[in-house]
C-alpha cells in the first residue's frame, strides 16, 4: 500500500514553455501532497504543500506564478512549471501525506527529472 | 524552525559489517522522526519511522533505529550490511502538527561486495 505515482517521469521541453507533472496517490486518499525539489548530491527541498480544494502555501523564495499547484482531487495534484527556463531544469519530487497510526507519513513518488533546453 | 544533522556524509564499509548512521534534530516539541532511503535510481521508500511508544524502532530489510529523546537523536543501524545496502539515506523530522518535514542532508552508503 501507499504507492504515489509521478507522469511523466522524464521531459524535455523548450525554454518559454510549459511542463505539467501529475502526482497521484494510488491507494489512499491525501488532503495534502507536498512538491519538492532534489538537486545533484543535496538533499531535498520543499517548494509547496498543495492542499485539495484550496490554495497551495509556497516556501519562501519559490514563486506561486511560475510554479503553479492544483490539488483538483484527493488522490491527485499537479504542478506546472509556466515559462520554463534552463534554471528550471531539476529532479522534482511528490509526496502524499497518509495520516494513521498516531501520525502523519509522507510516501513519495518516483520523480519526474525536468531538462528545459 | 526544525532542522536535521547528520554526519559524515560518504560512508564506505565492506559486507557483513556492520552500519550506524547519526540523526540529530532541533526542536523542542514532540516529533515523527523517519528515515528514508533512497536506491540508486530509485525513488525514496520509507525504510522506519517513530511515532511513539517503543523507542526502538524495527524496519524493513533489517534496520533499526533508536530515538534518545534526551540526545535529541534517532539513530540509524543494521548489525551486517549486504551489496544491495548501497543507497542513500535520508533522516526527517515533522514536529507534532507541523506537516512538513526537515530532511537532513543525506548519507551515501557504499558497500563493496
Amino acid at each position: 500500500g501507499a504507492v504515489v505515482s509521478q507522469h511523466p517521469s522524464r521531459v524535455i521541453c523548450k525554454s518559454g514553455t510549459s511542463v505539467k507533472i501529475e502526482c497521484r496517490s494510488l491507494d489512499f486518499q491525501a488532503t495534502t501532497m507536498f512538491w519538492y525539489r532534489q538537486f545533484p548530491k543535496k538533499s531535498l527541498m520543499l517548494m509547496a504543500t498543495s492542499n485539495e480544494g484550496s490554495k497551495a502555501t509556497y516556501e519562501q523564495g519559490v514563486e506561486k506564478d511560475k510554479f503553479l499547484i492544483n490539488h483538483a482531487s484527493l488522490t491527485l495534484s499537479t504542478l506546472t512549471v509556466t515559462s520554463a527556463h534552463p534554471e528550471d531544469s531539476s529532479f522534482y519530487i511528490c509526496s502524499a501525506r497518509m495520516i494513521s497510526g498516531g501520525g502523519e507519513t509522507q510516501y513519495f513518488g518516483p520523480g519526474t527529472r525536468l531538462l528545459v533546453l | 524552525a526544525q532542522s536535521v544533522s547528520q554526519h559524515n556524509h560518504h560512508v564506505i564499509l565492506s559486507e557483513a559489517a556492520s552500519l550506524e548512521l547519526g540523526c540529530n534534530y532541533s526542536y523542542g516539541g514532540t516529533v515523527n522522526l523517519f528515515w528514508y532511503v533512497q536506491y540508486p535510481g530509485q525513488h525514496l521508500q520509507l525504510l522506519l519511522k517513530y511515532f511513539s511508544g517503543d523507542p526502538l524502532v524495527k524496519g524493513i530489510k533489517g534496520f533499526e533505529a533508536e530515538f534518545i529523546k534526551s540526545k535529541f537523536s534517532f539513530n540509524l543501524r543494521k548489525p551486517s550490511v549486504q551489496w544491495s545496502d548501497t543507497a542513500e539515506y535520508f533522516c526527517a523530522v515533522n514536529g507534532y502538527g507541523n506537516n512538513r518535514l526537515a530532511f537532513g542532508k543525506g548519507n551515501q552508503v557504499v558497500v563493496i561486495p
